[in-house]
């Protein structure tokens, strides 16, 4: 069975400063990880996939499948950052998003 | 985003009660999806739908039902059978059950 873990439920730094939010996933083939985005009073949308290797508003993820891991940093984190984060892994086998439990980042002034 | 709606944006039923949320989508996507958001828990996929007249249960589909008789449509029934209906909803739909998933506004159902 398939599983996304975020274990940080709030993360909070100052702004200016690094910022890395943890996934870690369990699936035995080739998964495609996705990172969503909630910002406050917005609908849920798509920050990044690992397939395209972007850039998106200074995030980026690496999927390490050594330990099984798609974290997402950003060298400077900005307050417009402060939202709810959700890991999201798709087995590309026709099957559905498995999301993580979320974190909840809060950047400060 | 905007081609996915849900309605209402706040829902209140009593116990007892069967309630309908809807989902609809311009975007001509084939796939559709609901989900139950609750806090520390993430999203979790309760039905999915790939193609009209076709739906399959997700992971938490028990006291749930749905219905996809129109490919823009997408309506889910909390039927009385769910035991803790109290939760956030939203729907999304995707062209594919591989391509980038869309998101409604999502509905907030309390039962009283």
């Amino acid at each position: 069975a398939q599983r996304v873990t975020q274990p940080e439920k709030l993360l909070s730094v100052f702004k200016g400063a690094p910022v890395e939010l943890k996934c870690n996933y369990s699936y035995s083939g080739s998964p495609e990880l996705f990172w969503y985005v909630q910002y406050s009073r917005q609908r849920l949308q798509l920050l990044l996939r690992h397939i395209s290797r972007e850039s998106i508003k200074g995030f980026t993820a690496d999927l390490n499948k050594g330990e099984t891991s798609f974290h997402l940093k950003k060298p400077f984190a900005q307050e417009e950052d402060s939202a709810m984060y959700y890991c999201a892994l798709n087995n590309n086998a026709g099957n559905m998003l498995t999301f993580g439990g979320g974190t909840r980042l809060m950047v400060k002034p | 985003d905007g081609g996915i709606t849900q309605s209402p944006k706040y829902l209140f039923r009593k116990e007892g009660q069967n309630v309908t949320l809807s989902c609809e989508q311009n975007l001509n996507h084939d796939a559709m999806y609901w989900y139950r958001q609750d806090p520390g828990q993430g999203l979790r996929l309760i039905y999915y739908s790939q193609i009209v007249n076709d739906f399959q249960k997700g992971d938490i589909a028990e006291g749930y039902s749905v219905s996809r008789e129109k490919k823009e449509s997408f309506p889910l029934t909390v039927t009385s059978a769910q035991k803790n209906p109290t939760a956030f909803y939203l729907c999304a739909s995707s062209m594919g059950m591989t391509d980038t998933q869309y998101f409604g506004p999502g509905t907030r159902l309390t039962v009283l």
